[in-house]
């Protein structure tokens, strides 16, 4: 059963700790993305990769950072350098280069930061 | 940079009536066009797409857009809709030269009730 698989669904930090998200997904997609969602703002990029150990910085990049080692997995580790972490964060993949295939998201992490 | 304007923040009808939604993109060069649908506790789904070609797309459960290049826009439209269309809708875009593996840039959403 192919998709996007994101965890943990919630997630409850300190202020001043660094925190991981999970992303992975078996649709042998290229190119991952991380979106950040808040109430009336629509989505808005974060980072995102279309090869493995490459990516690129979206509109919002400060105060988070992404590895991409395997083609599978795209974790996003939000900083205590981000000054208003508490949102909803969703993962997609796409073909990638010159594929024109749209985005499929994840479920999505909810971030609460105490 | 790319920016999306969707019109209508919260949009309430009754079922059967008519919907458009409207969206209009600011980027002079080519680009890809979306819809995306969050129903209520789900994932964010594709409703339909425009890359090329003809510029009257249809989409799942009858949704259709219409792309209008003179006027940047793209709006969403059905001719009736049901109570199960209750959603958050958004329109997106990236740009083709990018190879259409660059981030989407998503307007702020359109919350759409449908009364019963």
């Amino acid at each position: 059963d192919g998709g996007i698989t994101q965890s943990p669904k919630y997630l409850f930090r300190k202020e001043g700790q660094n925190v991981t998200l999970s992303c992975e997904q078996n649709l042998n997609h290229d190119a991952m993305y991380w979106y950040r969602q808040d109430p009336g703002q629509g989505l808005r990029l974060i980072y995102y990769s279309q090869i493995v150990n490459d990516f690129q910085k979206g509109d919002i990049a400060e105060g988070y950072s992404v590895s991409r080692e395997k083609k599978e997995s795209f974790p996003l580790t939000v900083t205590s350098a981000q000054k208003n972490p508490t949102a909803f964060y969703l993962c997609a993949s796409s073909g990638g280069l010159k594929s024109y295939n749209e985005q499929f998201f994840g479920p999505g992490t909810r971030l609460t930061v105490l | 940079a790319q920016s999306v304007s969707q019109h209508n923040h919260h949009v309430i009808l009754s079922e059967a009536a008519s919907l458009e939604l409207g969206c209009n993109y600011s980027y002079g060069g080519t680009v890809n066009l979306f819809w995306y649908v969050q129903y209520p506790g789900q994932h964010l789904q594709l409703l339909l797409k425009y890359f090329s070609g003809d510029p009257l797309v249809k989409g799942i459960k009858g949704f259709e857009a219409e792309f209008i290049k003179s006027k940047f826009s793209f709006n969403l439209r059905k001719p009736s809709v049901q109570w199960s269309d209750t959603a958050e809708y958004f329109c997106a875009v990236n740009d083709r030269s990018g190879g259409g593996a660059d981030g989407l840039t998503f307007g702020k959403g359109t919350h759409l009730i449908i009364q019963p």
